[in-house]
């Protein structure tokens, strides 16, 4: 079973700052099989990036992610404040498995 | 555009039972795989369940296995789940979710219904 780790918990940033998410795994995992989603307080979560580099249908071009093996990034160019939120990563090779999350917020 | 509204959950004493729904629209239901992801009080998202479009191959996960029973009607546009022998720790928000495949991502996400088990 493949365990994801993300890091930080939290990131404290201000609007306009660069937001680098990490994304460990237990063992290497397909890069066409690692997703990022967003979710605000008190809605579904949202499909950011695929395929650990795709961004979905109308995903902002600030959203990239990249990587391979067991470490894969999550970047964020410049803040919005609408992308204050908790990201989570997922393999989706195994199961589904999601990663803790990290939470983005304002400094 | 994708619609998935799910219902069903409820307040329901341990041990008890429930059977959530979740109903398809503005896309081909039976092309999909789907799946129920679950989310506890202020926690991370748990994957649940998983049904093929066709709804021949199914997995679980461990946490469901036994109790939960996972299924489609593809002449109906809807996804089920049962959920038997719940426990405290199935408390949470659950989510149906289309995947665009059988090893996928998943593209859409209902709004969720809160299943919420205590005596």
């Amino acid at each position: 079973e493949i365990v994801l780790t993300q890091s930080p918990g939290t990131l404290s940033l201000s609007p306009g700052e660069r937001a680098t998410l990490s994304c460990r795994a237990s063992q290497s995992v397909s890069s066409s099989y690692l997703a990022w989603y967003q979710q605000k307080p008190g809605q579904a979560p949202r499909l950011l990036i695929y395929g650990t580099s795709s961004r979905a249908t109308g995903i902002p071009d600030r959203f990239s992610g990249s990587g391979s093996g067991t470490d894969f990034t999550l970047t964020i160019s410049r803040l919005e404040p609408e992308d204050f939120a908790v990201y989570y990563c997922q393999q989706y090779g195994s199961r589904g498995a999601f990663g803790p999350g990290t939470k983005v917020d304002i400094e | 555009e994708v619609h998935l509204v799910e219902s069903g959950g409820g307040l329901v004493q341990p041990g008890g039972s429930l059977r959530l729904s979740c109903a398809a629209s503005g896309f081909s239901f039976s092309t999909y795989s789907m799946n129920w992801v679950r989310q506890a009080p202020g926690k991370g998202l748990e994957w649940v369940s998983y049904i093929s479009d066709s709804g021949i191959t199914i997995y679980y996960a461990d946490s469901a296995k036994g109790r939960f029973t996972i299924s489609r009607d593809n002449a109906k546009n809807s996804l089920y789940l049962q959920m038997n022998s719940l426990r405290a720790e199935d408390t949470a928000v659950y989510y149906c979710v289309r995947a665009v495949g059988a090893i996928s991502h998943f593209d859409s996400w209902g709004q969720g219904t809160l299943v919420s088990v205590s005596s």
